[in-house]
């Protein structure tokens, strides 16, 4: 099992500039969630889907959309990118209803809006 | 709304040396799972040990073990031993039983000195 994978590892894009994060999981997780990573402020949830077709909102959802088409992938897309979301982005998945409810993360994307 | 505090930005012990981080959190919840996160300078999120609200006994892993006070709401980690693969960013998290949402703490950067 390659787990949580996550591409680019590294993006630089200019402001007002769109781009998609890619995640996918091999691991048939039900549960699949973005964060981002800022410097003391630990991981904060942006968006959340519990099954294909099913979304929502986390704690810092402004600027992001995602879609779960599959089990497999839940990409984030930048529809005009700022440099407030310069950031270290984190996927992650676990299976549902788990007793210990671990969540596997990804290697995460170092993204530089300028 | 579930908050969790790490209060020691930073830390820094010699090898061999027992070093607790203490994580305090606040919720009105009942049942709910904590956890501590290492993050290594390859960035990678790894579960380092979790507790469920529910169990009065601490957890344990190898070197790593956890004080939970539930009435105080402090979960420390306790790492004996420490050895220069420690080093490393600890993050303490919270969920809520049966929800999506990690709440993470800042984090505290630990060092181990040889």
């Amino acid at each position: 099992n390659a787990g949580v994978t996550q591409t680019p590892k590294f993006q630089v894009l200019k402001t007002g500039q769109s781009m998609t994060l890619q995640c996918a999981q091999d691991m048939n997780h039900e549960y699949m969630s973005w964060y981002r990573q800022d410097p003391g402020m630990g991981l904060r949830l942006i968006h959340y889907s519990v099954g294909a077709g099913i979304t929502d909102q986390g704690e810092v959802p402004n600027g992001y959309n995602v879609s779960r088409s599959t089990t497999e992938d839940f990409p984030l897309r930048l529809l005009s990118a700022a440099p407030s979301q310069t950031s270290v982005y984190f996927c992650a998945s676990r299976e549902r209803g788990t007793y210990n409810n671990e969540q596997f993360f990804g290697p995460g994307t170092r993204l530089t809006v300028l | 709304a579930q908050t969790v505090t790490q209060s020691q930005p930073e830390m820094s012990v010699q090898e061999a040396e027992t070093v607790t981080l203490s994580c305090t959190y606040d919720t009105s919840e009942s049942n709910y799972y904590l956890f501590w996160y290492k993050q290594p300078p390859s960035r990678q999120m790894i579960l380092v040990i979790r507790q469920e609200a529910y169990k009065q006994q601490n957890a344990t892993e190898n070197r790593f073990s956890v004080n939970f006070q539930k009435a105080a709401k402090s979960f420390s980690l306790k790492i004996s031993d420490s050895q220069l693969g420690d080093t490393a960013m600890y993050f303490c998290a919270f969920m809520i039983q049966g929800a999506q949402k990690l709440v993470f703490g800042q984090g505290t950067r630990l060092t181990i000195n040889p």
